[in-house]
């Protein structure tokens, strides 16, 4: 099945430690993103890579960071800088359109809720 | 910086009833997504508008992109309770794929 994964689905953390978010991509999309979701709330853009070994920041950036040396990996570290981690978290990937100089839509993995203790 | 506003934040529907969520952008946008998030899942992509006045129809979900590219809607008839969720659009000004996502609208079906 091609598909994004993300792993683990619930994760626990004291508070001052790093934890680091998988997501695995086999759908061959160049570009990958990774969102916050907070309750009530719409999904905002921490970072974002459209190529393997760069990546931009996001309007929420601080407290996280990422590598891409990979296509199909995209691991999202939040940091003890991130001071209210607690959220949901929630990888996607596109694919850049043939015909124009967009993307098209982007495909979500099932997310990871962070709970910091 | 860039803004995407929803109304209603919330909406109650009766089963069978029609409504519509909209969508308004501070700036003009290249294109505008629609995304259906279920109840404890993820994000889901709906549709994709490009074309000013462009109106696109999936079954019983219309959605519409406004002449100045800034506003856009989506409107469901009949609604079913399979229509529960959270309704995002999300804007796109630029061609790097970075999307500004709108707060979402949460849909509520009494039978």
């Amino acid at each position: 099945d091609g598909g994004i994964t993300q792993s683990p689905k619930y994760l626990f953390r004291k508070e001052g430690q790093n934890v680091t978010l998988s997501c695995e991509q086999n759908l061959n999309h160049d570009a990958m993103y990774w969102y916050r979701q907070d309750p009530g709330q719409g999904l905002r853009l921490i970072y974002y890579s459209q190529i393997v070994n760069d990546f931009q920041k996001g309007d929420i950036a601080e407290g996280y960071s990422v590598s891409r040396e990979k296509k199909e990996s995209f691991p999202l570290t939040v940091t003890s800088a991130q001071k209210n981690p607690t959220a949901f978290y929630l990888c996607a990937s596109s694919i850049r359109d043939l015909v124009g100089s967009s993307y098209n839509e982007q495909f979500f993995g099932p997310g990871t809720r962070l709970t910091v203790l | 910086g860039q803004q995407v506003m929803q109304i209603p934040q919330y909406q109650h529907v009766q089963e069978g009833e029609d409504f519509t969520t909209y969508c308004n952008s501070s700036t003009t946008l290249s294109n505008i997504q629609w995304y259906k998030q279920r109840p404890g899942g993820h994000p889901v992509f709906l549709i994709q508008l490009v074309k000013s006045g462009e109106v696109k129809k999936q079954k019983r979900l219309t959605f519409q992109f406004g002449e100045a590219k800034k506003n856009s809607s989506l409107h469901i008839t009949a609604t079913q309770t399979t229509d529960v969720g959270t309704y995002f659009c999300a804007g796109s000004t630029d061609s790097w794929g970075k999307l500004q996502f709108g707060a979402g609208t949460q849909v509520v079906v009494t039978p």
